[in-house]
């Protein structure tokens, strides 16, 4: 099954700063890279996807870049902000309607 | 809000005993995918169904089963339960209209205490 690795475990930035946290995943066959953002007693919240025809796409202060040669996509969160602070999980997906594997999440604190 | 709703939000059980959750997934979502979220596994495919089929199946146990209902809410029934079994459960929709991909929106979980 496909094997998913998140780094870094925690992160801990400035206000204002900038954020990455990088995705690492096995299946080749994967299609679909989206990056999930849990607060504390919610359900993960979709904040940004990309498609393995895309190499790069941005939201505002938010961006993924995805490497398929490599095998890993990224998050970039730019100008971050105290409400930015939770856990982070990227979730690759083969075809439409198929499971989510998730990664082991990334713990990102804005400090003032 | 996602327009997944689940209920109920907590429970408090014994071991040995059996509960069921429940999820509705947005309006026009026709695929539920059930997740489970511990400490020590992370967030866990379970299974997956669409439009009222069995899709897919994860690392669900045999103690575990789930259906989708003609007007799509789905439960998850856990029966014999045991301490391990603890966990944040969530619900998952896509694939409705104009639904690229595979966007999966989350409910807000229910939260399994087995004492």
């Amino acid at each position: 099954g496909e094997n998913v690795e998140q780094h870094p475990s925690t992160l801990s930035v400035q206000e204002g700063d900038s954020a990455v946290i990088k995705c690492t995943y096995s299946d080749s066959a994967s299609n679909y890279f989206p990056w999930y953002k849990q607060e504390l007693g919610k359900g993960p919240q979709l904040i940004i996807d990309i498609r393995s025809n895309v190499g790069e796409k941005k939201d505002q202060r938010i961006a993924v870049t995805l490497n398929k040669t490599a095998k890993h996509f990224s998050l970039h969160i730019t100008e971050t902000q105290p409400e930015d602070s939770a856990v982070y999980f990227c979730a690759p997906s083969t075809g439409t309607a198929s499971k989510l594997t998730f990664g082991t999440g990334t713990r990102l604190q804005v400090t003032l | 809000d996602s327009g997944v709703t689940q209920t109920p939000k907590h429970l408090i059980t014994a071991t040995g005993q059996r509960v069921t959750l429940r999820c509705s997934p947005r309006s026009g979502d026709l695929s539920v995918y059930w997740y489970q979220q511990s400490l020590d596994q992370g967030l866990q495919f379970l299974i997956q169904y669409y439009n009222g089929e069995e899709r897919a199946k994860g690392n669900i146990l045999e103690r575990f089963s789930a259906q989708q209902f003609p007007d799509l809410h789905s439960e998850l029934n856990l029966s014999s339960l045991e301490l391990g079994d603890s966990a944040l459960y969530f619900c998952a929709s896509s694939g409705g209209r104009g639904t690229p991909y595979n966007e999966q929106f989350f409910g807000p979980g229910t939260r399994l205490t087995v004492l």
